[in-house]
């Protein structure tokens, strides 16, 4: 089966630039997360959606960080404006049950 | 709160070595434990799990056993490959199953 798409694979801004991200989750999967995980540090949950709603945003930087996942299918998870503590790898995750999670190879951001 | 800590990295072995991860956790109730891998260049995904105390999760010649007197969930194998190379992570997903909590993640580095 195809995996978890995440474009782009890498990017690289200047601090106060906007920026998206955008995944494709496995076919079926209803649960999509968005990690961000910062160099040496585990992924940290930003955002989950079941189908399009949101579960939990708890740790979302709301006054910069926005994602939508429109039609419950694709997400797109945006950063305006970004700051220099923003470089990270940004995971992409989806799963049929909470247990597993399938997650995409990640956009590596650098915020210069 | 939950909370997963593991040993810090790297950890370079030679082929064929022994090989132990160690993984400790803080949570609430009764979790689930993973240990989830990631080699260069890929996404995260699941080496194995166990869910309740005494379970040993195994896969790849890979076992862990839910320890909940020690709150431990230490990542063992017997002979490692160059091909283990990778990064670590330990986690735990509460009982309520509504977030994983990750490690920092240990990179192993196995020479020939």
């Amino acid at each position: 089966e195809a995996g978890v798409a995440q474009s782009p694979r890498y990017k690289i801004i200047e601090k106060r630039q906007s920026v998206a991200f955008w995944c494709n989750p496995i076919s079926g999967h209803a649960t999509l997360y968005w990690y961000q995980q910062i160099l040496g540090q585990g992924p940290k949950l930003l955002i989950q959606f079941q189908n399009n709603g949101v579960v939990d945003d708890s740790q979302l930087p709301k006054d910069r960080f926005s994602a939508e996942r429109l039609k419950g299918v694709d997400s797109t998870l945006k950063i305006q404006p970004a700051k220099l503590e923003d470089s990270a790898v940004y995971l992409c995750a989806s799963s049929l049950t909470q247990e597993k999670l399938f997650f995409g190879s990640g956009t590596q951001l650098s915020v210069l | 709160g939950n909370s997963v800590t593991q040993m810090e990295g790297p950890v370079t072995l030679s082929e064929e070595a022994f090989l132990t991860i160690n993984c400790t956790y803080t949570a609430t109730g009764y979790p689930s434990l993973f240990w989830y891998v990631q080699y260069p260049g890929e996404g995260l995904q699941l080496l194995l799990k166990a869910t309740k105390a005494d379970d040993k999760g195994s896969n790849k010649g890979f076992e862990a056993t839910y320890r909940k007197e020690t709150t431990s969930f230490h990542l063992e194998k017997g002979s490692v490959q160059v091909s283990d190379s990778a990064v670590y992570f330990c986690a735990l997903i509460g009982d309520n199953f509504n977030k994983f909590y990750f490690g920092s993640g240990t990179k192993l580095n196995v020479k020939p």
